[in-house]
């Protein structure tokens, strides 16, 4: 059973605030994605990593960082977040060899006002 | 540099019916997978579908199939027998075998399927 998780599904916030969403895989996957996904359009990869203590930024620019201190634990933050970071923020992991296949987690969606 | 390039932006089709969706790519790797991806409104990004470059038969599952034509770098989805479930959009997505392990995504075709 593949298992990701995203925290907070939903949230509101105001601009200037430090904001962390949270990603978890139960899969041991090393790899891990953030993407950010306007609703309807396509993804933009804005962070990767290779696995523990290794991270690199995508092809999007963001004024996001990311962390990767445990296998499982994949963390976005924003230090100061503002109107333009309202979108959809989707984590993913893989293994590589095998099959592949990336598994998606549900997403935050994030406004801030 | 990889692309993945979906050109449909929208389709919709009749319940029951069946449906081809596009997806050109570019690569000069010879080791890599292609996928298809769908996500319903408001839901979780599943896998659709999967295809190895290096073999030749076309994946199946279920009512999902690919027409995967390497030399030609197409790699499109048919879906026979589509049933209102499965509205939504779909993305073709490509990865390397090795090197970044970055996944190239298209920009996706939003499917309707109509009662």
């Amino acid at each position: 059973e593949a298992d990701i998780y995203q925290t907070p599904r939903y949230l509101v916030i105001g601009t200037g605030k430090k904001i962390t969403l949270e990603c978890s895989q139960t899969m041991g996957h090393d790899k891990m994605y953030w993407y950010q996904q306007d609703p309807g359009m396509e993804l933009h990869l804005i962070h990767y990593s290779y696995g523990v203590n290794s991270t690199e930024k995508g092809d999007l620019s963001s004024e996001s960082t990311v962390s990767r201190i445990r296998t499982e634990h994949f963390p976005l933050t924003l230090e100061s977040a503002r109107p333009s970071h309202t979108s959809q923020y989707l984590c993913a992991s893989s293994v590589a060899g095998g099959i592949y296949e990336q598994y998606f987690g549900p997403g935050t969606r994030l406004t801030v006002t | 540099a990889q692309t993945v390039t979906q050109s449909q932006p929208e389709m919709s089709v009749q319940e029951a019916e069946t449906v081809t969706l596009s997806c050109t790519y570019d690569t000069s790797e010879s080791n890599y997978y292609l996928f298809w991806y769908k996500q319903p409104p408001s839901r979780q990004m599943i896998l659709v579908i999967r295809q190895e470059a290096y073999k030749q038969q076309n994946a199946t599952e279920n009512r999902f199939s690919v027409n995967f034509q390497k030399a030609a770098k197409s790699f499109s989805l048919k879906i026979s027998d589509s049933q209102l479930g499965d509205t939504a959009m779909y993305f073709c997505a490509f990865t390397l075998t090795s090197g970044t392990y970055k996944y190239i995504f298209g920009t996706g075709t939003r499917l309707k399927v109509l009662a």
